[in-house]
């Protein structure tokens, strides 16, 4: 199994500016991913995590509001930049290997913008 | 991508067994069927998967249909802290790092254990 810790657990931002979360696994990982969950949704994937190279993004989401990087595979940061109030949320990481079958979860960093 | 179909919602007792049902009917051949359940302000934790047989394990158990277009997890005494959104999800595993392979979540069933 894998711990997977985020950091900051929550914030309070203003609008207009950028937050960095971080992504700290205790053990390797091959595969890292970054997902998105409004208050009463369910979860939405916002990228793939590739170590050594650009994330790979999914529909709706571009690197220039959520860059992420994964320099090596146990680490991964995703920021979130120009926040507007749209961009309250819980933002969530997680990792998995190839060789086990089960994703593990952070416990999620709560936003809020103001 | 082949999707699953699960009720929104379902209410057990404590201690009593409770059956959550999913629907997949354009499964494919090499698509497991996994599940994830999230706790109240927690991230999903990994419950069980399975492919053609049955499956256990300490958490729960997964009951798959022979033409494995429906299976259920089945929690054989539910307690209070099993109250959580049980997500029913489809993984090609021959396709690992790939588009068809990642965990994409549904809406899922919010399961409610009454005392």
């Amino acid at each position: 199994s894998a711990v997977i810790s985020q950091k900051p657990s929550r914030d309070i931002c203003q609008r207009g500016t950028s937050l960095t979360i971080q992504c700290q696994v205790d053990s390797q990982v091959t595969m890292m991913f970054w997902y998105r969950q409004q208050p009463g949704q369910s979860l939405t994937l916002i990228a793939t995590a590739n170590q050594g190279s650009e994330a790979t993004y999914e529909s709706g989401f571009v690197i220039d509001k959520f860059p992420i990087s994964r320099p090596n595979l146990t680490f991964s940061t995703l920021t979130v930049s120009n926040m507007s109030p749209e961009d309250s949320s819980i933002y969530l990481c997680s990792g998995e290997s190839q060789e086990n079958t089960e994703a593990f979860f952070g416990q999620g960093t709560r936003l809020t913008v103001v | 991508d082949a999707k699953t179909t699960q009720p929104n919602s379902m209410e057990s007792n404590e201690e009593e067994p409770v059956h959550l049902p999913c629907n997949h009917s354009t499964i494919s051949g090499t698509d497991y069927i996994h599940w994830y359940r999230q706790l109240p302000s927690q991230g999903p934790e990994y419950v069980i998967h399975g492919l053609t047989s049955n499956v256990n394990n300490r958490m729960a158990s997964l009951a798959i249909a022979e033409d494995r277009k429906s299976s259920t997890l089945i929690l054989h005494r539910a307690t209070l802290r099993d109250a959580a959104v049980y997500y029913c999800i489809l993984r090609d595993r021959l396709n690992y790092g790939g588009a068809t392979n990642k965990l994409i979540f549904g809406t899922g069933t919010l399961l409610a254990v009454q005392p």
